[in-house]
């Protein structure tokens, strides 16, 4: 079946930039998605990208994707304590395990 | 921005009983409503497709006997996890999508139950 990936830590001092990293297998996906989970809520979507861009910017955040290598990445600019969170990538209905991004002041 | 809601968002039941979780779109209608389960430090699950009107998809692994899903509604869904065991605690997640977005096929999730089985 699908297969998501996910590192699952990431901690960046605060005003720095942070990079989380997903792979994923189906090449078949129209759109991939990236979630923020903050502790006690539920998931709510921070941005997509459509399969056939490379790159998306939506204020602080950047979306890269490599298509060939199935590789996504989302860049968060000037990171502040407000973006700790749990970050989850998913190809549809599959999701990565998540990335715990703590930010330190 | 499109709401969904969960009741309960937590339950503790003793082994052996049923528990339903019910999932509501709350200003929009959604054909199509997911359950997930998530595990600690682990990815969510899904585990199962609901469609208004028709019976539930559940992925492979998934005892469709013990996890009833009904949908029995635009705007309702739910989840009957049935003779629970202990093993069956976890957070479950439902979500759904707008029949209106036929675009970005956008997830709304609800905040989850965190179900416990003693």
């Amino acid at each position: 079946g699908e297969d998501v990936e996910q590192s699952l830590f990431l901690s960046v001092r605060e005003g720095d930039s942070s990079v989380i990293n997903c792979t994923y297998t189906d090449s078949s996906s129209t759109y991939l998605y990236w979630y923020k989970q903050e502790p006690g809520a539920g998931l709510q979507l921070l941005t997509y990208i459509f399969s056939n861009m490379d790159m998306k910017q939506d204020q602080r955040l950047t979306v890269l994707l490599n298509k060939k290598d199935k590789h996504l990445s989302l860049r968060i600019a000037d990171t502040q304590t407000g973006d700790s969170a749990i970050y989850f990538c998913a190809d549809n209905l599959f999701f990565g395990t998540g990335t715990r991004l703590t930010v330190i002041p | 921005g499109a709401v969904v809601s969960q009741h309960p968002s937590r339950v503790i039941c003793k082994s052996g009983t049923s528990v339903k979780i019910e999932c509501r779109s709350l200003d929009f209608q959604a054909t199509t409503m997911f359950w997930y389960r998530q595990f600690p430090k682990k990815s969510l699950m899904l585990m199962a497709t609901s469609n208004e009107g028709s019976k539930a998809t559940y992925e492979q692994g998934v005892e469709k006997d013990k996890f009833l899903i009904n949908h029995a509604s635009l705007t309702l869904s739910t989840l009957t996890v049935t003779s629970a065991h202990p093993e069956d605690s976890s957070f479950y997640i439902c979500s759904a999508r707008d029949v209106q977005d036929r675009g970005s096929y956008e997830q709304y999730f609800g905040p989850g139950t965190r179900l416990t089985v003693t």
